[in-house]
C-alpha cells in the first residue's frame, strides 16, 4: 500500500540558509500534519492542513511556513535556519482531520544545520 | 511542560514474557490515546489506541489499558517477539482541537532471544 512521502529524507544546510520539506499524503489523504523531533526528544506538533487551509498551528517558529496544495502535497518552508533546528521531520496524512482519524506517518526528513 | 510522559526511557524482556510499557499524563482535556511504534530510519507507526470512554482496548497481542482517575495508560504486549524491539511513543489528543498529537518521550523495548 502506498505511504506518506517526504523528499528529500536527508538535508544538509549552512546557518541562516533557507530549507523546502515536501511531503506527499497517502492518495485520498485531506490531512497533513508536521511534527519536528529533535535528538532525543519526542515528536512536536508544529502544523497541520485540512482541504488546503491551517487547521491547526502548534510550536512553529515565526521563520517557518508551510501550505498544503491543490493536490494535496504539503511544503514546509524554513528560512533564517538556526543549528537548533536540526532534527528530524516528520509529516502525517489522513482521511479527515477529526481526533480519531488514524495519522500516517511518513519515514520523515533529517535535517542537519552546520 | 511534558504533558505527556513515560517515565522509563528503557526496558529489557525475554521473549516470551510480558512487556509493560507506562505513560503518565497530565491534561484532563485529553481523550483520545495512541501508543506507537517506531524503527530506526522508519517514521512512527499506529499500534494501538483508547478512547476515554473505555478502559481497556484489545488487540492480538497488544493491550492498552487507561486509568482516567490516575491519568495512567500501559502497554501490555504478551507474548513479547524478538521483532517487537522498537521505541515506543505513547500520545494522547484533546477532542476540542483537532487532532494534533501530543507525544511522550518514548521507552525502547528490547526483547531478548
Amino acid at each position: 500500500a502506498a505511504g506518506v512521502i517526504q523528499s528529500p529524507r536527508h538535508l544538509i544546510k549552512e546557518k541562516r540558509e533557507t530549507a523546502t520539506l515536501k511531503c506527499y499524503p497517502i492518495p485520498r489523504h485531506d490531512t497533513v500534519y508536521w511534527y519536528q523531533q529533535g535528538p532525543g526528544q519526542d515528536p512536536q506538533f508544529l502544523i497541520s492542513f485540512y482541504e488546503k487551509m491551517q487547521s491547526d498551528k502548534g510550536s512553529i517558529p515565526d521563520r517557518f511556513s508551510a501550505q498544503q496544495f491543490s493536490d494535496y502535497h504539503s511544503e514546509l518552508n524554513m528560512s533564517s535556519l538556526e543549528l537548533g533546528d536540526s532534527a528530524l521531520y516528520f509529516c502525517a496524512s489522513s482521511w479527515g482531520s477529526g481526533t480519531y482519524n488514524e495519522q500516517f506517518f511518513g519515514p520523515g526528513t533529517r535535517l542537519t544545520v552546520l | 511542560d511534558q504533558q505527556v510522559k513515560q517515565n522509563s526511557p528503557s526496558l529489557s524482556v525475554q521473549e516470551g514474557r510480558i512487556s509493560i510499557l507506562n505513560c503518565d499524563y497530565t491534561n484532563s482535556m485529553f481523550d483520545y490515546f495512541l501508543w506507537y511504534k517506531k524503527y530506526p530510519a522508519e517514521g512512527p507507526t499506529f499500534l494501538i489506541s483508547i478512547s476515554s470512554i473505555k478502559d481497556k482496548n484489545e488487540d492480538g497481542r497488544f493491550t492498552v489499558f487507561l486509568n482516567k482517575s490516575a491519568k495512567h495508560l500501559s502497554l501490555h504486549i504478551v507474548p513479547s517477539q524478538p521483532g517487537d524491539s522498537a521505541v515506543y511513543f505513547c500520545a494522547a489528543s484533546p477532542e476540542t482541537s483537532g487532532s494534533r498529537l501530543t507525544f511522550g518521550e518514548g521507552t525502547q523495548l528490547t526483547v531478548n532471544p
